[in-house]
């Protein structure tokens, strides 16, 4: 059963627009959320992470919102820039820092 | 730095054959972990080892096993691979269990 689910496969934005990415978790135990990007034939590198003390994270042109109780996730991204082009995993952390992750959105930012 | 390496980038094996991916991270890392990545499934975590001297199952072990040869080094065994291993096998570290996991490139395997 997956704990971490990412219904969007894909999501396609026009420059300058604002990208959202969704995530909801089953979980109610998990404390920590984290976004990380992937680019073709790299590696995963974090992005953003939220404790779920809070709702709201911002790190520059991305903002991370927790609603713990829709156990949803939401990635913005503004203004969206063709770099952006990746693909966005959410992760929960569970027991000893495991990460169990989404299946991943694939972001396309069009010029 | 190089952060985390992983050798081989790539590999073809045929069914039953043996082979070992190698890990190593310059970052003085506590923590080190093997995921493996499926189209439409994310990454899925097959082993970790939260310290050296330790090691841990995690969500899909089944098939593989590990070596922490020491703190930089991490390896993962396929002892008689099956087409259901053909992956993309990504290892990471982070400073401890509750830190930032930093990830190697990756090695693409496929299985015969």
């Amino acid at each position: 059963d997956q704990q971490v689910k990412q219904n969007s496969p894909s999501l396609s934005v026009q420059e300058g627009r604002i990208s959202i990415l969704n995530c909801d978790y089953t979980n109610s135990m998990f404390d920590y959320f984290l976004w990380y990007k992937k680019y073709p034939a790299e590696g995963p590198t974090f992005l953003i992470s939220i404790s779920s003390i809070k709702d709201k994270n911002e790190d520059g042109r991305f903002t991370v919102f927790l609603n713990k109780s829709a156990k949803h996730l939401s990635l913005h991204i503004v203004p969206s820039q063709p770099g952006d082009s990746a693909v966005y995993f959410c992760a929960a952390r569970g027991y000893a820092g495991k990460l169990i992750f989404g299946q991943g959105t694939t972001l396309q930012v069009k010029p | 730095n190089a952060g985390v390496t992983q050798t081989p980038k790539f590999q073809v094996l045929k069914t039953g054959q043996s082979m070992t991916l190698q890990c190593a991270q310059d970052m003085n890392h506590n923590s080190m972990y093997w995921y493996r990545q499926d189209p439409g499934m994310g990454l899925r975590l097959i082993y970790y080892s939260a310290s050296e001297g330790t090691t841990d199952k995690g969500e899909v072990p089944n098939g593989y096993n590990v070596s922490r040869l020491n703190k930089r080094e991490f390896s993962l065994r396929l002892e008689s691979a099956a087409p259901s291993q053909t992956s993309v096998y990504f290892c990471a570290s982070s400073h401890g269990t509750d830190n930032e996991q930093f990830f190697g490139p990756g090695t693409r395997l496929t299985v015969l």
